[in-house]
């Protein structure tokens, strides 16, 4: 069974920094690409950052270019979001998000139960 | 950016009625488009990819179709567990992005 556990959301002040991790089971996560999306509060989904299965490659959503990094251990089948700069724009639920196995996501098949990031002064 | 525009953003149906949501793209996207349901308080769950291509698990009176920037989700009799939100997402390129969501809630 293909489970996604993220870890790591706070109420953080705004510029300030928080690390997001999600945990992978289930599947052999070294072959897949994955993601984060994310919802603000009442709101629809924005996607926000996806990485190649190796992590050669990332892709950022421009909201976030320059201040998020997505990054991967495979060998702790761990995807991981470093949010720099936080506004409060960024006040979101994040879901981390399996992708296809190909070099970018074609679909975001199994998404975790999401965490909350607040961003307020 | 290519812009997902669904419509309705919300429809009222009976257990049983045939439900037809539109997606459209601002620009050709072949057939990378896929469908996600989302109950309040829970993850999306992915419904069809590729346009038409059903999910391991789904059931079948759901289904999907178009190509182009044309795209239909289609539930072929309502049931109870159908009301939710339900997204289109193109996965052409970079950014990717979702449709604003169609709420489907009871008469």
């Amino acid at each position: 069974e293909v489970q996604l556990l993220e870890s790591g959301g706070d109420l953080v002040q705004p510029g300030g920094s928080l690390r997001l991790s999600c945990a992978a089971s289930g599947f052999r996560f070294s072959t897949y690409s994955m993601s984060w999306v994310r919802q603000a509060p009442g709101q629809g989904l924005e996607w926000v950052a996806s990485i190649s299965t190796t992590g050669g490659t990332t892709y950022y959503a421009d909201s976030v270019t320059g201040r998020f990094t997505i990054s991967r251990d495979n060998s702790k089948n761990t995807l991981s979001l470093q949010m720099n700069s936080l506004r409060d724009a960024d006040t979101a639920l994040y879901y981390c998000t399996k992708g296809s196995a190909t070099p970018r996501p074609l679909k975001f098949d199994y998404w975790g139960q999401g965490i909350l990031v607040s961003v307020s002064s | 950016d290519i812009q997902m525009t669904q419509s309705p953003s919300s429809l009222s149906a009976s257990v049983g009625d045939r439900v037809t949501i539109t997606c459209r793209a601002s620009q050709n996207i072949m057939t990378f488009l896929n469908w996600y349901q989302q109950k309040p308080g829970k993850a999306p769950k992915l419904l069809v990819y590729t346009a038409s291509s059903l999910q391991d698990g789904v059931p079948s009176r759901f289904s999907g179709s178009g190509s182009g920037t044309d795209f239909t989700l289609t539930i072929s009799s309502l049931q109870s567990d159908d009301f939710a939100t339900y997204y289109c997402q193109q996965s052409y390129g970079t950014p990717y992005t979702f449709g604003q969501g169609t709420k489907v809630d009871m008469k």
